[in-house]
């Protein structure tokens, strides 16, 4: 069984500053994707992950996968009240489409 | 609009009875995702639909079942219902490219299941 683990669990912060969460296993996967879930809806992507050692930013998201592409972090600059979110990392299976998720991080940006 | 409709929003049913959540996938994707949401467990991955065929079966309890029809829609089908199945229940859908990689998942905003 695939496990992801995430940290922290819940994070709260004042509006301006800067915050990163981590999303770790025991194996190897072949992509990981980051999704932010707001109350009552679906998670919806932000990125995909594929090669060890690959950072990508979106405006003020930075995503980086880790060399052995067991672990991934998501870094944010300047937090915004609009970046309240429950945040999970999940990992694409080597071997069928199956995507396990961790259990999030929710984040909390107070203006 | 994600462009995956799930229905109904919300339902309140009591133990034992039988309920049908339905989902129609996002124009174009072939396959269709079941997840169980609750507090304590986080996403739970329950069954993968493509094109018709079961592909995956996950922590799926032997009273659901699910089934893809012909026009790519899905139904999650719950009975003998217990306390312990509340949770959202969210449907994804996703278009597979290759063998290694997926374009990641649309989710629809999910049913939430109250059993009382």
């Amino acid at each position: 069984t695939q496990l992801l683990e995430q940290s922290p669990q819940f994070l709260s912060i004042q509006e301006g500053e800067n915050l990163t969460v981590y999303c770790n296993s025991s194996s190897v996967f072949s992509s990981l994707q980051w999704y932010r879930q707001e109350p009552g809806e679906g998670p919806v992507l932000l990125v995909t992950v594929v090669t060890g050692g690959e950072v990508k930013k979106l405006k003020r998201l930075t995503f980086q996968f880790g060399d052995a592409r067991k672990d991934s972090s998501l870094h944010i600059t300047a937090a915004q009240p609009g970046d309240t979110g429950l945040y999970l990392c999940a990992g694409e299976g080597r071997s069928n489409y199956k995507l396990t998720f961790g259990k999030g991080t929710l984040l909390t940006v107070n203006p | 609009d994600s462009g995956v409709t799930q229905t109904p929003k919300h339902l309140i049913t009591a133990t034992g009875q039988r309920v049908t959540l339905r989902c129609s996938p996002r124009s174009g994707d072939l396959s269709v995702y079941w997840y169980q949401q609750s507090l304590d467990q986080g996403l739970q991955f329950l069954i993968h639909y493509y094109n018709g065929e079961e592909r995956a079966k996950g922590n799926i309890l032997e009273r659901f079942s699910a089934q893809q029809f012909p026009d790519l829609h899905s139904e999650l089908n719950l009975s003998s219902l217990e306390l312990g199945d509340s949770a959202l229940y969210f449907c994804a859908s996703s278009v597979v490219r290759s063998s290694r990689l997926s374009d990641g998942y649309t989710f629809g905003s999910g049913t939430r299941l109250t059993v009382v």
